[in-house]
């Protein structure tokens, strides 16, 4: 069955840091990857996402994520994080052919000012 | 309307009692899906509707838990006999065809509340 993990729960950093958020995922095929955000009070909204072609992908406000597949990771990263950042931020797996999307628990990102 | 639209926002049940959580896609949107947020535990799959029917029903907890969907649109999540344990974001998504790599949308969600 497929799974995503994400090992940081909870990350805090200051203005202008570099945010880097890990995401692993369980799958032996092709997939489809995806980065979600929920900010406060917000519902979830898509960042990026990866189908095919360059596995570095560029999403909304500045964000970007790189899909290698010999690591089974798609993780996030932002080179300069602002407060306006701090959001839950969620990884999900789409496998081809297939409608279910598999969420990971969720990073809580919080960017102190 | 131009978002999901979940319904009601919040909501404190007694347990025991039936509750109906109620989603309006995105008008055309023929995929629907319901998931469930519970503190530290991500988004849970529940179930699945590619129009009116539902191919997938894999994740419904038990069967105290059950859902419809209506003209290919409106759906409505009905939890019977709440326990204390479903208290959690109820969730509701839709996309376009709910074919491989549709991006979904997300309502706000129902918070359910089990006292």
């Amino acid at each position: 069955a497929q799974s995503v993990s994400q090992h940081n729960h909870h990350v805090i950093l200051s203005e202008a840091a570099s945010l880097e958020l890990g995401c692993n995922y369980s799958y032996g095929g092709t997939v489809n990857l995806f980065w979600y955000v929920q900010y406060p009070g917000q519902h979830l909204q898509l960042l990026l996402k990866y189908f095919s072609g360059d596995p570095l992908v560029k999403g909304i406000k500045g964000f970007e994520a790189e899909f290698i597949k010999s690591k089974f990771s798609f993780n996030l990263r932002k080179p300069s994080v602002q407060w306006s950042d701090t959001a839950e931020y969620f990884c999900a797996v789409n496998a081809p052919g297939t409608y279910k999307y598999i969420f990971g628990t969720g990073t809580r990102l919080k960017v102190l000012a | 309307g131009a978002g999901v639209s979940q319904s009601p926002s919040n909501k404190v049940t007694e347990k025991g009692k039936d509750v109906e959580l109620r989603c309006d896609p995105i008008s055309g949107h023929t995929a629907l899906y319901w998931y469930r947020q519970s503190l530290g535990q991500g988004l849970e799959f529940l179930i699945y509707f590619q129009g009116n029917s539902a191919p997938d029903k894999s994740g419904l907890p038990s069967d105290r838990f059950s859902a419809e969907r209506t003209g290919g649109s409106v759906s409505t999540l009905t939890i019977q006999r709440t326990q204390q344990e479903d208290s959690a974001v109820y969730l509701c998504a839709s996309s376009p065809r709910g074919s491989t790599g549709d991006t979904i949308y997300f309502g706000e969600g129902s918070w359910l509340t089990v006292v």
